[in-house]
């Protein structure tokens, strides 16, 4: 069966620190790839999304996330983070052709930046 | 509406009684999709309907679990003698049209149901 593990429960960081989220998925076929982010009070959104073509997907706010298919990861990196970057991160896959609300969601990660 | 609208956003319930939930999709949205997330747990999909074809119920975890689609926009979600383990934030989420990489979702609040 498909699953999707999010190796931090909860991350805290100081301003300007580097971020990185481990995101590993289990299935043998091609697979889409998803990180979608809930900030306090609001509604999950899409950060960014990988299909296909160049493994390094740019999402919004400088969120970047790389497809390794070898090691079947798609980490989720942003070079230095904010406080308005707290908030709860969940990676998802959905197989390659199917409805993207088809989707196998990790646990999610809980990012929380200092000032 | 502007975007997916469930409702109620709070439930609190007895054991064994049944309950309702309702979302309202984006207005000409023809995929809607529910989900469930425990306390500690990520988003679980139960159901998906995409315009006129039978949903796909694959996330369904048990038959005390229903979901209908009525006129191809508001959806209902039912849940038969409820159980404690079935306190979670559902939620709902709509998309222009089922599959392809241009697919969006759009999610609602969700409803928060406690089953005391």
């Amino acid at each position: 069966a498909q699953s999707v593990s999010q190796h931090n429960h909860h991350v805290i960081l100081s301003e300007a620190a580097s971020l990185e989220l481990g995101c590993n998925y289990s299935y043998g076929g091609t697979v889409n790839l998803f990180w979608y982010v809930q900030y306090p009070g609001q509604h999950l959104q899409l950060l960014l999304k990988y299909f296909s073509g160049d493994p390094l997907v740019k999402g919004i706010k400088g969120f970047e996330a790389e497809f390794i298919k070898s090691k079947f990861s798609f980490n989720l990196r942003k070079p230095s983070v904010q406080w308005s970057d707290t908030a709860e991160y969940f990676c998802a896959v959905a197989r390659y052709g199917g409805s993207q609300g088809n989707l196998i969601f990790g646990k999610g990660t809980k990012l929380s930046v200092k000032p | 509406g502007a975007g997916v609208s469930q409702s109620p956003s709070n439930k609190v319930t007895e054991k064994g009684k049944d309950v309702e939930l309702r979302c309202d999709p984006i207005s000409g949205h023809t995929a809607l999709y529910w989900y469930r997330q425990s306390l500690g747990q990520g988003l679980e999909f139960l159901i998906y309907f995409q315009g006129n074809s039978a949903p796909d119920k694959s996330g369904l975890p048990s038959d005390r679990f229903s979901a209908e689609r009525t006129g191809g926009s508001v959806s209902t979600l039912t849940i038969q003698r409820t159980q404690q383990e079935d306190s979670a934030v559902y939620l709902c989420a709509s998309s222009l049209r089922a599959g392809g990489p241009n697919e969006k979702l759009f999610f609602g609040s969700g409803t928060q149901l406690s089953v005391l």
